[in-house]
């Protein structure tokens, strides 16, 4: 079966340390992948967004790597502030309109 | 301010009955997605409608409908409301190509609550 899985268990780290979240899926093949952040309350707000071609792609703190032979991506935050406080989805996009969200990962950063 | 909107914000409705959901897209957008989010779980895709055509569908029971308007604004229509149909309902709008809206960013609104009692 399809299945996308990020790390159910809340993420706690320290100020100033690297955050990194996982997310795996298995009986896809997207053509994208997309991270967003997501507020308590709140709709969802797009961070970056990786092609299957492509292996890495920053932004700022943020670094997103894509390999479809493991069929994983990792979300990287560098110099983690508390305000990276959020949850994390990652979601695939195949045929160009469906896009599969993942169930989200809670970061929780420490002062 | 991502210049999506959506109302109401929140709606109780009992088993049953019938709801409508608006969303506003984002200002030159041709594409929105409607979704569906329960507690603890990412987004789950209901459809999507481009130029006012649906293009694309999830695994969702056709008392779920849709409309699309000339101003791309969009609509979500659920009948016969069950207690399960209990969730944040998001639309999220983008400029697609040929309906491929997964391939840009996708701008959301804040959702409108939807409790069935």
């Amino acid at each position: 079966s399809q299945k996308i899985e990020q790390n159910s268990e809340a993420l706690n780290i320290q100020e100033g340390k690297t955050a990194t979240l996982t997310c795996n899926y298995t009986n896809y093949s997207p053509a994208y992948l997309q991270w967003y952040r997501q507020d308590p309350g709140r709709g969802p707000v797009f961070l970056l967004l990786i092609r299957e071609n492509e292996k890495e792609k920053r932004k700022e703190r943020l670094k997103v790597t894509f390999d479809t032979t493991l069929k994983q991506s990792l979300f990287h935050i560098t110099a983690s502030q508390p305000a990276d406080s959020a949850t994390y989805l990652c979601a695939l996009v195949t045929g160009g309109f469906k896009t599969i969200f993942g169930a989200g990962t809670r970061l929780f950063v420490k002062a | 301010e991502t210049g999506v909107t959506q109302s109401p914000t929140h709606l109780i409705k009992t088993r049953g009955q019938q709801v409508t959901l608006r969303c506003s897209s984002q200002s030159g957008h041709n594409t929105v997605s409607w979704y569906q989010q329960a507690l603890g779980q990412g987004p789950q895709f209901i459809f999507q409608y481009y130029r006012e055509e649906e293009n694309g569908r999830g695994n969702f029971p056709p008392r779920f409908s849709g409309l699309q308007f000339p101003n791309y604004s969009s609509e979500l229509n659920v009948n016969a409301l069950e207690l399960d149909d209990s969730a944040l309902y998001l639309c999220a709008s983008s400029l697609g190509d040929s309906g491929r809206a997964g391939y840009n960013e996708q701008f959301f609104g804040p959702g409108t609550r939807l409790t069935v009692l």
